[in-house]
């Protein structure tokens, strides 16, 4: 099955330093993948989609300065929090959506990443 | 708008069947996901269903959509405690790569 995976799992940083987090597709292409927040007991919402080879397009009250998005390949793309801010600290999920998938929009899940700032 | 609904607790004797509701308010949804997320992990895609069908079964997960009340629900039969997790509706929209995720139901499976 397709696999998505997410580096790191975890990661605690101190306020106002920067965070880079991968998601890379393992066995698959993605030309495009998605970021995703999820606070405590909540549902997921979607920060960016990220798009091979072109600029995100970042969803409404999303800052697209202090989340930086970079898609490179079709396998990776990386998500940077600048300055990071301890309301910053949240779990972090990409996905990513098979070149070869069609119609279904099905989209490929990540392990998603614990950030904490202090 | 779009807008996906659900209720967000459901408890089920372990062996019994569960029942996960699901309404979402756009009609141009073009397919429709069930997602499991365990503590701590990301969303396994568990079945999703296009919007021009009824019914689709998977082993022990029956999806059923009502189109004209827009309303998705999915049955576990024989429930276990390992399906204890939280399960998201979602869908997708045509012309669109997005998916909207619901709240998201805790299914608690207690012996």
């Amino acid at each position: 099955g397709a696999v998505v995976s997410q580096h790191p799992s975890w990661v605690i940083c101190k306020s106002g330093t920067s965070v880079k987090i991968e998601c890379r597709s393992l066995d698959f292409q993605a030309t495009t993948m998605f970021w995703y927040r999820q606070f405590p007991k909540q549902s997921l919402m979607l920060m960016a989609t990220s798009n091979e080879g072109s600029k995100a397009t970042y969803e409404q009250g999303v800052e697209k300065d202090k989340f930086l998005i970079n898609h490179a390949s079709l396998t990776l793309s990386t998500l940077t929090v600048t300055s990071a801010h301890p309301e910053d600290s949240s779990f972090y999920i990409c996905s990513a959506r098979d070149r070869l998938a069609g119609d279904s929009n099905e989209q490929f899940f990540g392990p998603g990443t614990r950030l904490t700032v202090l | 708008g779009e807008d996906v609904e659900q209720s967000l607790f459901l408890s089920v004797r372990e062996g019994d069947s569960s029942v996960i509701n699901c309404t979402y308010t756009d009609s141009s949804s073009t397919y429709l996901y069930w997602y499991k997320q365990e503590p701590g992990a990301g969303l396994q895609l568990l079945t999703y269903i296009f919007s021009n069908m009824d019914m689709k079964q998977d082993q022990r997960l029956t999806v059923l959509l009502n189109k004209k009340d827009k309303h998705l629900s999915l049955r576990i039969a024989d429930t276990q405690t390992g399906d204890s997790a939280i399960y998201f509706c979602a869908e997708s929209i045509s012309g669109y790569n997005k998916l909207i995720f619901g709240a998201g139901t805790r299914l608690a499976v207690h012996p």
